[in-house]
């Protein structure tokens, strides 16, 4: 069964520094990946996602993620972090054959002014 | 316009309590999910529906536990005889397509959050 890994519960960054926020999937198979992110009390709302194009996937609120099969990693990166960042992010894969969707531990996300 | 909605909000109910909420999926929108999500965790799967067709209900976690889409549109999560153990947010998610969108941008409602005392 396929899933993922999220290193790392909470993550803190200074306003302006580098976002990197990890996952690891396990896979025997290339699978589809995606990145949601959740503010407080509202759903999920889709940051980007990865199937099989391009490996370097750009998505919302200028996040990116790149896919790197031989690390089997898929991190979340933004060069400079926002206050309107903090929310808590999840790593999420597919599993089976439809949209079947398997959820990491997720993330949250503190910026420090 | 619209996004998914999910009804009501939040909900309290005593132990042995039946509930049922409600989610409104976007117009047109084949594809319809249920997940649970517990305090601190992700979201689990709950079951999948393909307009009125339920097909795959693996993730629910007990009998109590019934979802139904009659029309296609409106679905329906009802948990009978509520535990504690059930107290979550119970997110709705709807996505374009039916199976043939593997890929496609699942909708997620802002969730019901049950709270079973």
């Amino acid at each position: 069964a396929q899933s993922v890994t999220q290193l790392g519960s909470h993550v803190s960054v200074s306003e302006g520094a580098l976002v990197l926020l990890r996952c690891n999937y396990s896979s025997s198979v290339p699978p589809y990946l995606f990145w949601y992110v959740q503010y407080p009390n509202q759903g999920l709302q889709l940051l980007l996602k990865y199937t099989s194009a391009a490996t370097l996937v750009k998505g919302i609120n200028g996040f990116e993620a790149e896919f790197k099969k031989s690390e089997t990693s898929f991190h979340l990166t933004k060069p400079s972090a926002h206050m309107s960042d903090a929310a808590e992010y999840f790593c999420a894969v597919i599993r089976g054959g439809y949209q079947k969707v398997t959820f990491g531990t997720g993330t949250k996300l503190q910026v420090i002014p | 316009g619209a996004g998914v909605s999910q009804s009501p909000r939040y909900k309290v109910a005593k132990r042995g309590q039946d509930v049922a909420l409600r989610c409104d999926p976007i117009s047109g929108h084949v594809s319809l999910f249920w997940y649970q999500q517990a305090l601190g965790q992700g979201p689990e799967f709950l079951t999948y529906f393909q307009n009125e067709a339920q097909l795959d209900k693996s993730g629910l976690p007990s009998d109590r536990f019934f979802a139904e889409r009659p029309e296609g549109s409106v679905s329906t999560l009802k948990i009978q005889r509520t535990q504690q153990e059930d107290s979550a947010v119970y997110l709705c998610a709807s996505s374009p397509r039916g199976l043939a969108g593997t890929t496609d941008t699942q909708y997620f409602g802002p969730g019901t959050r049950l709270t079973v005392l």
